[in-house]
């Protein structure tokens, strides 16, 4: 089945940094890549998803690009705020089938 | 708004115990799901069913059962709860061509 590695597992920026985070995935048959924000004590909601139709879309200050050959999926916040404190989960699937999450970021920005 | 209900949102139950979550749905979608989150191990797949009549094992299923009584309702059982089953449990959904799952608000489940 399905195996996304997410990296890092933490990490802490300054208020106004940029913040990346990477994830890889084991299936070439996947096809749609979610990334998912959980506030502490709330449940994951969708922030941005990418189809491999596509290699880069944005939405305000984040972005999401794609890199099929390697099969790697990253997640670009730029300016960051104190909401922007987190943990971040990136997802895999083939078409509408079930996901595979990566293991989750806690970010963290200072202000 | 059309949403993801978990009933109970805490539980505390002893080692041996049977317990069921619940999870039911407005928003109409046919797939639901059942994730386990632990530190530092993200979402992992339980149990989920694509319609009424189907159920299929996620990647952790066992020691785990689950119902689909209708399509808004799915059930997580623990037939016999023992410690390492403490952790936070969501239910989600998603619509026949649509990728993206809501979650709900989850169920913070604690065994003794």
């Amino acid at each position: 089945g399905e195996n996304v590695e997410q990296h890092p597992s933490t990490l802490s920026v300054q208020e106004g940094d940029s913040a990346v985070i990477k994830c890889t995935y084991s299936d070439s048959a996947s096809n749609y890549f979610p990334w998912y924000k959980q506030e502490l004590g709330k449940r994951p909601q969708l922030i941005i998803d990418i189809r491999s139709n596509v290699g880069e879309k944005k939405d305000q200050r984040i972005a999401v690009t794609l890199n099929k050959t390697a099969k790697h999926f990253s997640l670009h916040i730029t300016e960051t705020q104190p909401e922007d404190s987190a943990v971040y989960f990136c997802a895999a699937s083939i078409g509408d089938s079930r996901l595979t999450f990566g293991e989750g970021t806690q970010l963290t920005v200072n202000p | 708004d059309a949403d993801v209900t978990q009933t109970p949102r805490n539980r505390i139950t002893k080692t041996g115990k049977r317990i069921m979550l619940e999870c039911s749905q407005t928003k109409g979608h046919d797939r639901m799901y059942w994730y386990r989150q632990d530190p530092g191990l993200g979402l992992r797949l339980i149990y989920y069913s694509f319609d009424v009549k189907d159920i299929n094992k996620g990647e952790i299923s066992d020691g785990y059962s689950v119902s689909r009584q209708a399509q808004a309702k799915f059930s997580l059982s623990l037939e016999s709860a023992i410690p390492n089953q403490t952790a936070l449990y969501f239910c989600a959904t998603s619509g026949l061509g649509q990728g993206e799952a809501f979650f709900g608000q989850g169920t913070r489940l604690t065994v003794v």
